[in-house]
């Protein structure tokens, strides 16, 4: 079963506009969450993380929502630049080892 | 630093070969991740090594074989592989700070493995 789901497959902007991803979950156990960001053969890369504590957290260009009573979280990029291209995967995690994963939404970066 | 390394980047191996992938990291990490990633998916946890022992196998084929020497290093050991098990295999490492709290897993760039 799909506990993380990232409804957009794909997201266009234009450089120097805001990217907004979205998230959501079913799971109320989750208690963290991560955002990644994948390049075509590459491993995925930490991007931002927020605890089940938080509401918000912030880091650079970076921003993480979480709201809770609707099993939902975003991020936030702004402004976008061309190397945001990539596809982002929203992860979750109860307390153990194992992240469950979104499908991913792809971002594309318009000049 | 976050870096987690993996050799080799890419493997084609026959369906008889015996071959095994390696990662290390020297961050100091105590849990240790094998995923496996085919395109436009997301990575599928494989097997996690917590302290160096076999936390986690998530009911994965016996033609790979999970070895974790020390606690810098982790093979994959692949035996008669079939060509549905092309993908990318990507490790992974988090801090496991023993507070029972969820870490961060940081993953190497991958190792590309075509079956043929």
């Amino acid at each position: 079963d799909q506990q993380v789901k990232q409804n957009s497959p794909s997201l266009s902007v234009q450089e120097g506009r805001i990217s907004i991803l979205n998230c959501d979950y079913t799971n109320s156990m989750f208690d963290y969450f991560l955002w990644y960001k994948k390049y075509p053969a590459e491993g995925p890369t930490f991007l931002i993380s927020i605890s089940s504590i938080k509401d918000k957290n912030e880091d650079g260009r970076f921003t993480v929502f979480l709201n809770k009573s609707a099993k939902h979280l975003s991020l936030h990029i702004v402004p976008s630049q061309p190397g945001d291209s990539a596809v982002y995967f929203c992860a979750a995690s109860a307390d153990d080892y194992k992240l469950s994963f979104g499908a991913g939404t792809t971002v594309t970066v318009r000049a | 630093d976050t870096e987690v390394t993996q050799t080799p980047k890419h493997l084609v191996m026959g369906m008889t070969n015996k071959k095994s992938l390696k990662c290390e990291q020297h961050m100091g990490h105590r849990a240790m991740y094998w995923y496996k990633q085919k395109a436009k998916k997301p990575p599928e946890l494989m097997f996690v090594y917590s302290y160096e022992k076999l936390s986690i196998n998530e009911s994965v084929p016996s033609r790979f074989s999970p070895e974790c020497p020390n606690s810098s290093l982790l093979n994959l050991h692949l035996h008669a592989l079939q060509p549905e098990d092309s993908a990318l295999y990507l490790c992974a490492s988090s801090q496991k700070n023993g507070l029972g709290l969820t870490d961060t897993q940081y993953f190497g760039p991958g190792t590309r493995l075509t079956v043929l």
